[in-house]
């Protein structure tokens, strides 16, 4: 089975610019989770959908946004990039949010 | 008090040592518990899962949980310069929408020559 794809691999943007990510979960996987990974936080969870739902949500503000498409595909949306979402965004996919496996990230810088 | 707790390192064993790295969560009703490794620039990789309590083993890895300390540990048997990197403690807890799963913020792990 292919493992889970996000695509770009890396972004540069420029601050108050949008950005959206794609990820392709692994198939028959029906669950994507967001998460953020800063040096200083870690990985902190976004958002997790499940059947075109979202089910769980962290504490980040609106700019912050998702959906998943009929086939699992989801994508995230930052509206009015700030310096501090320069992160790695990694998507997971599993059957039902339990084990959960990692795509190779996004890289987004904002300048 | 945060949700899942690990030493953020380092932690530094020598080659051929065995490495313990240890792990506590604060929702007394999770169910399940993980364990990621993660090179330096590259995304999270599942080591092992354990559910119930005791020890669970997988080659030179061994998981166990013990629910009533709330207490997760991870060792490597063995360790080698290639088992260098963060090891992530991810705990699944059962929230009224769903699972959600939470990360501790790592133990970094350097295996000396």
């Amino acid at each position: 089975k292919a493992g889970v794809t996000q695509t770009p691999r890396y972004l540069i943007k420029t601050r108050g610019q949008q950005v959206t990510l794609s990820c392709s979960p692994i198939s028959g996987h029906r669950s994507v989770s967001w998460y953020q990974q800063t040096p200083g936080q870690g990985l902190q969870f976004l958002f997790e959908y499940f059947s075109e739902t979202q089910r769980n949500k962290g504490n980040f503000p609106g700019r912050f946004s998702g959906r998943q498409f009929s086939n699992s595909r989801s994508e995230m949306n930052v509206s009015t990039l700030e310096l501090g979402d320069s992160a790695l965004y990694l998507c997971a996919s599993s059957t039902d949010a339990d084990t959960q496996y990692f795509g190779p990230g996004t890289r987004l810088t904002v300048l | 008090q945060k949700e899942v707790e690990q030493n953020s390192g380092p932690l530094s064993v020598p080659e051929g040592a065995i490495a313990s790295l240890n792990c506590t969560y604060s929702d007394r009703g999770s169910q399940s518990f993980f364990w990621y490794r993660q090179y330096s620039g590259k995304s999270p990789e599942l080591i092992m899962s354990i559910y119930s309590n005791g020890d669970k083993e997988d080659g030179r890895f061994t998981a166990q949980l013990n629910k009533a300390s709330q207490y997760v540990s991870l060792l490597i048997r063995d360790s080698q310069p290639s088992d260098s990197a963060t090891y992530l403690c991810a705990v699944i807890t059962f929230t009224g929408g769903g699972n959600k799963l939470t990360f501790g913020t790592g133990t970094q792990l350097k295996v000396e020559l």
